[in-house]
C-alpha cells in the first residue's frame, strides 16, 4: 500500500540554524500539508499546499517557514532561525484531492530537537 | 476558539469493554476525521465521515456526526489491549483552501 515517507526520522540542530524536512507525499495525490506536534499538544495545522501555491496557512506558519515542491515527488518545509520552541513533531500529509471524501494520509513524522 | 475538541482526555476501560470518545467543533465543516496515535508514533487514519453523513461502520468503529450539534462520537466496540493508544477527531472546512484543525485527544488504555 502507497504511504508517506519522511526523512530524516530524528533532526537534532543548534537555535539560530535552519532546517530542511523532507516528505514524499503518495504519488498520485496532489494536495500537501505539514502539521507539527508539539510534545504532549495536539497536532497542529501549519500549511497546505496544492498546484505549486499555498492553499491555506495557519497563524503559525509565519516568516520562519516556507514549503516548496522542488521536483516531482518531494514536498520540504524548511524553518529558518530555528527557536528551541520550535522543537516538536513534523507530519506531512498528502490527499487525491481536498473533497468533503479525500482522506489525509500522514507520514510517520520527523522529530525536531532545537537545542 | 477550539476546534475538535475531544472527551474525555483519558478513558481506561477493560479488555472486551466498548469505548465511546466524544469530539465537538465549532465552525461548519466538509468532513471529519478520527485518527490513532501511538505513542511517539504517526497518525494512522481510522474512518472519515462526510458532513451528509450521519453514520459510519469500519469493521470494530462506529463513528456518528451530528451536524446540528457539532459532534461526533467514535465507539469502538469489543476493545483489545492493542487499541491503547490516542485518538483525535480532525475537522476539514473550506475557507479559501483546505484547513483541517485537530482536537487535542482522547487518550485510551485498555486493561488486558
Amino acid at each position: 500500500e502507497p504511504e508517506v515517507t519522511q526523512t530524516p526520522s530524528h533532526q537534532v540542530t543548534q537555535m539560530g540554524q535552519e532546517v530542511i524536512l523532507r516528505c514524499v507525499p503518495i504519488s498520485n495525490h496532489l494536495y500537501f500539508y505539514w502539521y507539527r506536534q508539539i510534545l504532549g499538544q495536539k497536532v497542529e495545522f501549519l500549511v497546505s499546499f496544492y498546484n505549486n501555491e499555498i492553499s491555506e496557512k495557519s497563524e503559525i506558519f509565519d516568516d520562519q517557514f516556507s514549503v516548496e515542491r522542488p521536483d516531482g515527488s518531494n514536498f520540504t518545509l524548511k524553518i529558518r532561525s530555528t527557536k528551541l520552541e520550535d522543537s516538536a513533531m513534523y507530519f506531512c500529509a498528502s490527499s487525491y484531492g481536498a473533497t468533503s471524501t479525500d482522506t489525509q494520509y500522514f507520514g510517520p513524522g520527523t522529530r525536531l530537537t532545537v537545542l | 476558539s477550539q476546534q475538535g475538541e475531544e472527551d474525555p482526555q483519558a478513558l481506561s476501560i477493560q479488555e472486551g469493554e466498548n469505548a465511546t470518545m466524544n469530539c465537538s467543533y465549532k465552525t461548519s465543516i466538509n468532513n471529519l476525521q478520527w485518527y490513532r496515535q501511538n505513542s511517539g508514533r504517526g497518525l494512522v487514519h481510522l474512518i472519515l465521515i462526510r458532513s451528509n453523513e450521519r453514520e459510519k461502520h469500519s469493521g470494530r468503529l462506529r463513528v456518528t456526526l451530528d451536524t446540528s450539534k457539532k459532534s461526533s462520537s467514535l465507539l469502538i466496540t469489543a476493545s483489545r489491549a492493542a487499541d491503547t493508544a490516542s485518538y483525535f477527531c480532525a475537522t476539514t472546512s473550506y475557507t479559501g483552501g483546505f484547513k483541517t484543525i485537530f482536537g487535542a485527544g482522547t487518550r485510551l488504555f485498555v486493561k488486558a
